[in-house]
């Protein structure tokens, strides 16, 4: 498997532009996670999913920021309109549950965007 | 902007030397916890975890501790490498969360040859 694959890598954006993030994650995988990291704030997670359905969208920093999952292969992370607050790289992991044990997340290798 | 303010924790070792990284967690529900590492320009990586009713945990090199009494988790890496050199993260979870991680401030370590 190629791991998790996200797009673009790199994003510069103007401010009030729409941007959308990509998310491809590892087969089979059933959890689906967007992180944000900043310095200021370090990784911090937006919203999950399980089974292509949200169950925690409380890291969501306000409405401008929506996510889906309209199938089990394929996630976006839209930001609508952009601000350069909102400059940051945008992490995509997946995870498999396995019972009661340890879900380890896989992540992508990120998408810098950057608002101007 | 972005880069203002933060200034993650840093550890400068020798090539060789055993390397202990340090986190502070607030969750005494969390059912496990995990160190990550990244290099630069690349996603977190899983190193390993430890349920939290374990103390210690040893994996290739690695080594995790857990005081749950003081809340206190640390990495120590043997005879550390150059390629170790990378900010590790530590990070709660609980099992009927599917690997949602709550992570910490990351500390980033310098190994010097």
């Amino acid at each position: 498997d190629a791991g998790v694959i996200q797009s673009p890598r790199h994003e510069v954006t103007e401010m009030g532009q729409e941007v959308t993030l990509r998310c491809k994650p590892i087969s089979g995988h059933d959890y689906l996670f967007w992180y944000r990291q900043t310095m200021m704030r370090g990784l911090e997670l937006l919203i999950y999913f399980n089974n292509n359905v949200p169950i925690d969208d409380s890291g969501m920093p306000e409405d401008r920021f929506s996510a889906k999952m309209p199938n089990a292969s394929f996630s976006t992370l839209k930001i609508q309109p952009s601000e350069p607050r909102d400059s940051a790289v945008y992490f995509c992991a997946s995870s498999s549950h396995r019972g009661s044990g340890n879900t380890e997340a896989f992540f992508g290798q990120g998408t810098r965007l950057t608002v101007v | 902007g972005e880069n203002v303010g933060l200034h993650l924790p840093t550890l400068s070792v020798q090539e060789g030397d055993n390397s202990i990284i340090n986190c502070a967690y607030s969750n005494s529900a969390s059912d496990y916890f995990i160190w990550y590492k990244q290099e630069s320009g690349k996603g977190p990586q899983f190193i390993i975890d430890i349920r939290s009713n374990m103390d210690k945990r040893q994996g290739q090199r690695v080594t995790v501790l857990l005081n749950k009494t003081v809340k206190h988790l640390s990495l120590q890496i043997a005879a550390t490498q150059p390629g170790d050199s990378a900010v590790y993260f530590c990070a709660e979870s609980r099992y009927n969360q599917g690997g949602k991680l709550i992570f910490g401030q990351g500390t980033e370590l310098s190994v010097k040859p």
